[in-house]
């Protein structure tokens, strides 16, 4: 089974619009970390959020912010106020807790290629 | 220089011949990563070093190998690959000891298999 699916492959918004990118995900640890990429035509991979399992409050960070929905297994990035740089592919990403005591590696959802209209 | 390197940006080889991909980090993190990105596809995990010791290899052919001298430095080694091996490959590290430590990424080497 996938343990992370983001089912949108693409997403069109307006410039100044706000967009919802979706991400569920599967895991039986109680303790796992949630990470936003987005990843421009030019290839690089850039971190833009993070949420962990435990946290009470929803993760912000400047214009993008997540929807933690713990319950449904789900942490959607939201974007506020949409600009023509945020057109990229855009990445939901895993961290769970192996053995206690090591946080490595991530996993990876398909990504949602996002396109910003002016 | 900061952040994670990666060279060569491109590599257009034979599958005849040997190559190496050299990532270099100056974060000072304990862990480093080799992922393989493909069109439409999600990020594959090839291998992950754990303070240069490998801890993973995500079953990846053997045509394909890592060497991880110290905590900063990594090498994929290449020979007699696919043209299905066309990709592009990103090296990352991060800091084992925090679940909120992210992934760094390199700009990636642009693969072409022919």
């Amino acid at each position: 089974a996938q343990k992370i699916t983001q089912t949108q492959p693409g997403m069109f918004v307006q410039e100044k619009e706000a967009v919802t990118l979706d991400c569920t995900y599967d895991t039986s640890d109680p303790s796992y970390g949630l990470f936003w990429y987005k990843q421009p035509s030019s290839g690089e991979m850039i971190f833009l959020i993070y949420q962990g399992s435990y946290d009470q409050q929803n993760a912000t960070e400047g214009r993008y912010s997540l929807n933690f929905q713990k319950a449904r297994k789900s942490a959607n990035l939201v974007i506020s106020a949409s600009q023509l740089g945020d057109s990229a592919m855009y990445f939901c990403a895993m961290r769970e807790v192996e053995g206690g005591t090591s946080y490595g590696k991530l996993t990876f959802g398909q990504g949602t290629i996002l396109t910003v209209h002016p | 220089e900061t952040g994670v390197t990666q060279t060569p940006r491109h590599l257009v080889m034979g599958m005849t011949n040997k190559k190496s991909l050299k990532c270099e980090q100056h974060l000072g993190h304990n862990a480093m990563y080799w992922y393989k990105q493909s069109a439409k596809k999600p990020l594959e995990l090839m291998f992950v070093y754990n303070f240069k010791e490998q801890t993973e290899n995500n079953s990846v052919p053997s045509r394909f190998s890592p060497e991880c001298p110290n905590s900063s430095h990594l090498f994929l080694h290449l020979h007699t690959l696919q043209p299905e091996d066309s990709a592009l490959y990103l090296c990352a590290s991060s800091q084992l000891s925090e679940l909120n430590s992210p992934l760094h990424f390199g700009n990636g080497t642009r693969l072409t298999v022919t």
